[in-house]
């Protein structure tokens, strides 16, 4: 099925550690997102992308780093992981910029850092 | 920046009671769209508006973009059991360079059969 995919769907971090969580679409969207959901909070922007190659700081984008080196992927990386980075992500990717049809999201990663 | 007060923030309801739940800005929207996000899967759109004061139904759901521009809220007739889950508003203003969603905290709501 068409869509966005995250990998992987679950995960356990040690603080310290390092990962990345991958997002990948098949629908040829030029914009991609990667969003932070925890409790009472909503959905809370930390990087997007505006085509292959760029990427943008959202509203919480300390701790992370992206990369868009394919139009059709975009990786978000911890480089060291802390507890407050205990969240579920979700990536979505867009057609344009404002597309009037909203994004599309993945499933989910739900990140746990002890 | 932009943020929108959405509410309530949680609601418990009998299955086949009506649902009503509003979303405010402090800024205007061209768009305003609302989600619904099911547990352990991610927000899927319902319903989008794209004009002052349309009101725009998908089956049970009926959605209305305030005259102001700065609201919107979203109403569920005859709630059944799968109506369980988390409900977005978002707020976009498409055209410009960027174009982000803008979402609220969600409502979260439960049908008890």
């Amino acid at each position: 099925n068409a869509g966005v995919t995250q990998t992987p769907k679950f995960r356990v971090l040690k603080t310290g550690q390092s990962m990345t969580l991958l997002c990948a679409q098949d629908m040829n969207h030029e914009y991609m997102y990667w969003y932070r959901q925890d409790p009472g909070m909503g959905l809370r922007l930390i990087h997007y992308s505006v085509g292959e190659g760029t990427t943008a700081k959202g509203e919480v984008p300390d701790g992370y780093n992206v990369s868009r080196l394919k139009k059709q992927n975009f990786l978000l990386g911890l480089e060291s992981a802390a507890p407050s980075q205990t969240s579920v992500y979700f990536c979505a990717s867009s057609y344009s910029a404002g597309t009037p049809y909203g994004y599309t999201f993945g499933s989910g990663t739900r990140l746990t850092v002890v | 920046g932009q943020q929108l007060n959405q509410s309530p923030q949680s609601m418990f309801i009998q299955e086949g009671e009506d649902v009503s739940m509003n979303c405010t800005s402090s800024s205007i929207f061209n768009t305003w769209l609302w989600y619904k996000q099911e547990p352990g899967e991610g927000p899927v759109l319902l319903i989008a508006l794209y004009k002052a004061g349309e009101l725009t139904s998908n089956g049970r759901l009926t959605a209305q973009f305030g005259i102001t521009r700065k609201d919107s809220f979203l109403n569920i007739s005859a709630s059944i059991p799968s109506d369980v889950g988390i409900y977005f508003c978002a707020g976009q203003n498409y055209g410009g360079s960027q174009g982000n969603l803008i979402f609220g905290k969600g409502t979260k709501l439960s049908v008890k059969p």
